[in-house]
């Protein structure tokens, strides 16, 4: 069951937000969020693990609803570098080492 | 994070033909996946490479087709056999250490098949 990312693509000027989602249909154990520039291996960004935690890196932050089996990613104040797709990595449970995917969104930010 | 290096970068292949990709990472790892990359899409696991025993493999994935080495917790190989065009794609190769939840990524391998 591969999550699903909305939206698949957004366009953004310089310096606007975004958001991310990432929704499953089973109960996550936890969530990965990598970014993938073009013709790149993914990027590992972050970890949310159980526990509805929210964390962040620079102006990327994350946030984790265990009851709406679901993940959000948060860009604000977007810069060109922020260009790339977006994936979640989902696992399902404590015991398991592999990441399911999600769909991936498209991000482009243009100045 | 690891220094992960995959070998070859690309290859260009006939259909029929076997490739095996290589991934070497700098420090010894507990987990290691190969992943495949079809153009525009997401990442589909392919399998995990377990060390001194078979690969285990994820639902439409078989041995015959894609069989993998690991023989220590550095090295790993992914065979892509009897290619067709549709094997073409990207093969990355994720990294994870003992007691850690991340995972790393090689930089792939770009596989076109003709």
């Amino acid at each position: 069951q591969q999550p699903v990312q909305s939206p698949q693509a957004v366009i953004l000027r310089e310096g606007e937000d975004a958001v991310i989602n990432c929704s499953s249909s089973k109960a996550l154990y936890s969530v990965h969020w990598y970014r993938q520039k073009h013709g790149e291996a993914p990027v590992f960004l972050m970890i949310l693990l159980k526990g509805g935690e929210q964390k962040g890196h620079e102006k990327i932050s994350a946030s984790f609803n265990e009851k709406k089996q679901q993940s959000s990613l948060y860009l604000t104040a977007s810069q060109l570098s922020y260009s790339g797709t977006y994936f979640c990595g989902t696992k399902y449970g404590g015991a398991t080492n592999k990441l399911i995917f999600g769909t991936g969104t498209l991000l482009a930010v243009q100045p | 994070s690891a220094v992960i290096s995959q070998k070859p970068s690309r290859d260009i292949c006939q259909r029929g033909t076997s490739l095996t990709i290589q991934c070497q990472v700098d420090s010894q790892v507990t987990m290691m996946f190969w992943y495949r990359q079809q153009p525009g899409q997401s990442l589909t696991l392919i399998a995990t490479a377990n060390q001194g025993s078979e690969a285990t493999y994820e639902s439409g994935f078989v041995i015959d087709k894609f069989p993998i080495s690991r023989p220590n917790l550095t090295f790993s190989t992914l065979t892509v056999s009897n290619m067709s065009p549709e094997d073409s794609s990207i093969y990355l190769c994720s990294v994870g250490r003992p007691g850690g939840e991340t995972q790393y990524f090689g930089p792939g391998t770009r596989l076109l098949v003709l």
